[in-house]
């Protein structure tokens, strides 16, 4: 496709219960990272890739939420026993390359309530 | 206190005012500067991007940087309802890789 894909574009999930969203990246894009954006606020920096490397995970909130890129191109973001506080908009971005003039595209994100 | 503060807003204006939107960072590390767009269900959108302090412009948009006083501003002009979406404003630091940090984002609301 032409720009990123994020899915499902929404989920419920029951408190506790476990949710995988999914990022597809603009082909050949090195660079991939997740925000999250609660709402009425501006997105959070979660975690970096480059390539299949996780570089930066700073962002994550707590060892509930863990990414990964196997493969260097999609990417999942799992986040375990979810808490009604993980309610948002998971963001997914990727670039060419990861520095910090190239520009960043971003996915029209997933949509999390936890219930 | 956050790194970029930006007022949340929401901000109503007629079609063809000039509309001035402002963030303030306290961070006097971050080297770049970009305006995104957000319309409502949907990803961030790069609008524009410098890294200098001055201004640029594009069309009816000029970015507007002063690093002195940690204070950027996204002008519109002649706004068309079209331009009704949230506006937000992120930095990144140089050196690295481009983890933007952004602001709380303002809500814009162009009336016919």
């Amino acid at each position: 496709g032409a720009g990123v894909s994020q899915s499902p574009r929404y989920k419920v999930a029951k408190r506790g219960q476990d949710v995988a969203l999914r990022c597809d990246p603009i082909s050949g894009h090195v660079s991939l990272f997740w925000y999250q954006q609660a709402l009425g606020q501006g997105p959070e920096f979660l975690t970096y890739f480059q390539n299949e490397a996780q570089l930066d995970k700073s962002g994550l909130p707590s060892d509930r939420f863990f990414a990964e890129r196997p493969e260097g191109s999609v990417s999942t973001l799992k986040i375990q026993r979810t808490q009604q506080e993980d309610s948002a908009v998971y963001l997914c971005a990727s670039s060419l390359v990861g520095t910090v003039n190239t520009e960043a595209f971003f996915g029209q994100g997933t949509r999390l309530t936890v219930v | 206190q956050k790194e970029v503060e930006q007022d949340p807003g929401p901000l109503s204006v007629p079609e063809g005012a000039i509309v001035s939107l402002n963030c303030t960072y306290s961070n006097s590390a971050f080297q770049y500067f970009m305006w995104y767009r957000q319309y409502s269900r949907k990803g961030p959108e790069l609008l524009m991007y410098t890294y200098s302090s001055g201004n640029k412009e594009d069309g009816r948009f000029t970015a507007q940087v002063d690093k002195s006083s940690k204070y950027i501003s996204l002008f519109i002009r002649d706004s068309q309802p079209s331009d009704s979406a949230t506006y937000l404003c992120a930095m990144g630091f140089s050196g690295g890789y481009n983890k933007l940090i952004f602001g709380a984002g303002t809500r814009l609301a162009v009336h016919p």
